[in-house]
Parts: C-alpha cells; structure tokens; sequence
C-alpha cells in the first residue's frame, strides 16, 4: 500500500463548479499535511497547508481528519486557471522528508 | 532572483552513458532534494542532503551518486544510464527552521526531462 494515495482523476468539471478531493495516507504518525498544484510539464507549488481545524484560502479549502487518516481540498467556483494536478502531501518530520501521492488532474471546461 | 534552477533542461543521452544533472541554489537553504517523476508513481526521493557534505539515500537511490561540496549545489549522477532511468528529475531545498530544524516547505526546481536510449 502506498504511503500516500489519491484518485488520479481526471476530474472534468464545467467552470463555477465545486470539486473535492481525497487523500489518506498511512502513517500515523505523520505530523503536517500539504497540497502541492503541479502545472503541465512544470515544476510543483505549494498551495496550502492543512490544519487540524480546516483552512480556507479564498476559493479553497482544506480539512484533516486524523482519526481517519483523511485529507481533502475543496475549491469552489473552479476557473479555467486551476486546471492543474494537485499533489497531496504527508511530511515525516523525524526524517525531513514529503512524501507525495500521485496527483489528482482537473480539468476546467469553458 | 534566481531561486534554483537546473541543468540541462533536456537531455538524451544512450544506455551505459554517463550523466550529471546540475542543481543551485542562491537562497542558502541547508536542505536540498533530489526528485524522480514517472506517470503512475508521482514524485520520490533519490536522495537529500540536511547541509554540505552530508548526504543521505532517500525511496529510490540504486544507480544514483550525489554529492554536496558546497551548500548552494547538488548534483545527480547517473553512473551507467539504464532505460528505466527515463524520467523526469525535480530538485527542491528548503531551508532549516531554528525551532525543529527542518522546514515543511520545499521550492522545485523547473525539472530535468532525462531520455535514455
């Protein structure tokens, strides 16, 4: 089983649309959580950190549940511009290291 | 402002071959990655290093050597380029926090497309 494991997608989505996104990862002990945006053939950027009790960040926001072991990102009103893979991201902090999933792909349609 | 970048941006290159992917840095940042990204695996670590001269095997290391002589550099080399060394090759660094020592946030370099033949 993967560390960290997401659905690839794709989602295709018309604009204004609200899309969610899943992660779950599996360690326990993993303390920060990330999502990372990846454009086509370009290199990947942070997005947001994940808390505990959930953060927005304008049109996106991220949750945690612990219990389960569960990440997610909402976006609302989804734009041409966040057609994107977005990276789901678990950090070991003993080690230093980010272990990535494989990526979500939206796409936005006009 | 530089940021880090990567060298070449593109290579091919033939089976055995040796090849050495370049990395820099101008920020200073203590800890540095080396990253491979294949469809159906997403990104995983070569390998890393906390500061200069200190480095460490990350998921993926066999047919790798680093090196960090200087803190703003960290090549990659590929020993005897295999096929299944095609791929493509990010580098990051984030810099040491004081309080745990080790930063949560990484910024990529614009990546290496590596084709071996």
């Amino acid at each position: 089983r993967k560390e960290v494991e997401q659905d690839p997608g794709p989602f295709n989505v018309p604009e204004g649309a609200t899309v969610a996104f899943n992660c779950t990862y599996s360690n326990s002990a993993s303390q920060s959580f990330f999502w990372y945006r990846q454009d086509c053939r370009k290199e990947p950027k942070l997005l947001m950190s994940v808390y505990s009790s959930g953060n927005e960040d304008g049109r996106f926001t991220a949750q945690l549940n612990r219990a389960s072991q569960y990440i997610s990102l909402l976006i609302r009103d989804s734009k041409l511009s966040d057609s994107a893979t977005y990276l789901c991201v678990v950090y070991s902090g003993n080690t230093g290291k980010l272990i990535f999933g494989q990526g979500t792909t939206l796409q936005v349609k006009p | 402002d530089a940021g880090i970048t990567q060298s070449p941006r593109y290579k091919i290159t033939e089976t055995g071959r040796q090849v050495t992917l370049m990395c820099h840095q101008t920020w200073s940042h203590s800890y540095m990655f080396w990253y491979r990204q294949d469809l159906g695996h997403g990104l995983r670590l070569i390998y890393y290093s906390a500061a200069a001269d200190i480095t460490d095997k990350g998921e993926v290391p066999d047919g790798y050597v680093v090196s960090r002589s200087k803190t703003e550099n960290f090549p990659l080399t590929l020993e005897s380029a295999t096929r299944s060394q095609t791929s493509v090759y990010f580098c990051a660094s984030s810099e040491r926090l004081q309080t745990s020592g080790i930063s949560e946030t990484q910024y990529f370099g614009p990546g290496t497309r590596l084709l071996v033949l």
